[in-house]
């Protein structure tokens, strides 16, 4: 199994309905984090997480929700989708122990709202 | 605020000849680290290299090296060799020694094609 996995991988769904993206990770790391992939734009960040209690938002969290059910679960949430939120999704997690600690990246989800 | 800029959006480079890879970055921290992603067109991401801020000597991993200036606050990625499996989009990115958030800032991205 992966070390991190993101389900589904690929979802359609239409204007106006909620849909929650899923991330589970086996890496036991503290941090998590939620990223959306724009062509040009590069990864921008929705909202991380230091543990179950901790949750912040990033530079583009309208519209996003998340819920940290458990060390190793960090779900994303789109309450009411809307056609600009059609992107590639990316869980993440870190030990976040210094700046050398990188990503272990999900597979993606690739989400389109019609 | 921290800033990366990949300036190349697309970039093509002959089968075993030699590529680098642009990016520059802002940050007033002192303590930073510097990474290369690559994404194949299935998507995921895959780390490359990375650099630390107070690394002396430019990262190395097989046929990737960064390219670390720092007086410059440039992180070039270079790949010798160019192998037709190297095509992908490559992202620099950027984290803060001194925020303690252990946040990524990613580039807009390059995409490289490696012609045979």
């Amino acid at each position: 199994d992966a070390d991190v996995t993101q389900t589904p991988r690929n979802r359609i769904t239409k204007t106006g309905k909620r849909i929650m993206l899923e991330c589970s990770q086996t890496k036991g790391h503290d941090r998590m984090y939620w990223y959306r992939q724009d062509p040009g734009l590069g990864l921008r960040l929705i909202y991380y997480s230091f543990d179950v209690k901790d949750i912040n938002k990033g530079e583009i969290s309208d519209g996003y929700s998340v819920s940290r059910q458990a060390q190793a679960k960090f779900s994303l949430s789109l309450e009411s989708a809307i056609p600009n939120q059609t992107a590639l999704y990316f869980c993440a997690t870190s030990l976040g122990q210094g700046p050398w600690d990188g990503y272990t990246f999900g597979s993606g989800t690739r989400l389109t709202v019609v | 605020a921290q800033k990366i800029t990949q300036t190349q959006p697309g970039m093509f480079v002959q089968e075993k000849e030699a590529v680098t890879l642009d990016c520059t970055y802002d940050t007033s921290d002192q303590s930073y680290g510097l990474f290369w992603y690559k994404q194949p067109s299935s998507g995921e991401m895959i780390f490359l290299i990375y650099q630390g801020s107070y690394d002396e000597q430019n990262a190395t991993e097989g046929r990737y090296s960064l390219n670390f200036q720092k007086a410059r606050k440039s992180a070039n990625l270079v790949i010798s060799a160019s192998q037709l499996g190297d095509s992908a989009m490559y992202f620099c990115a950027m984290s803060s020694g001194s925020s303690n958030t252990g946040k990524l800032i990613f580039g807009q991205g390059t995409t490289l094609q490696v012609k045979p």
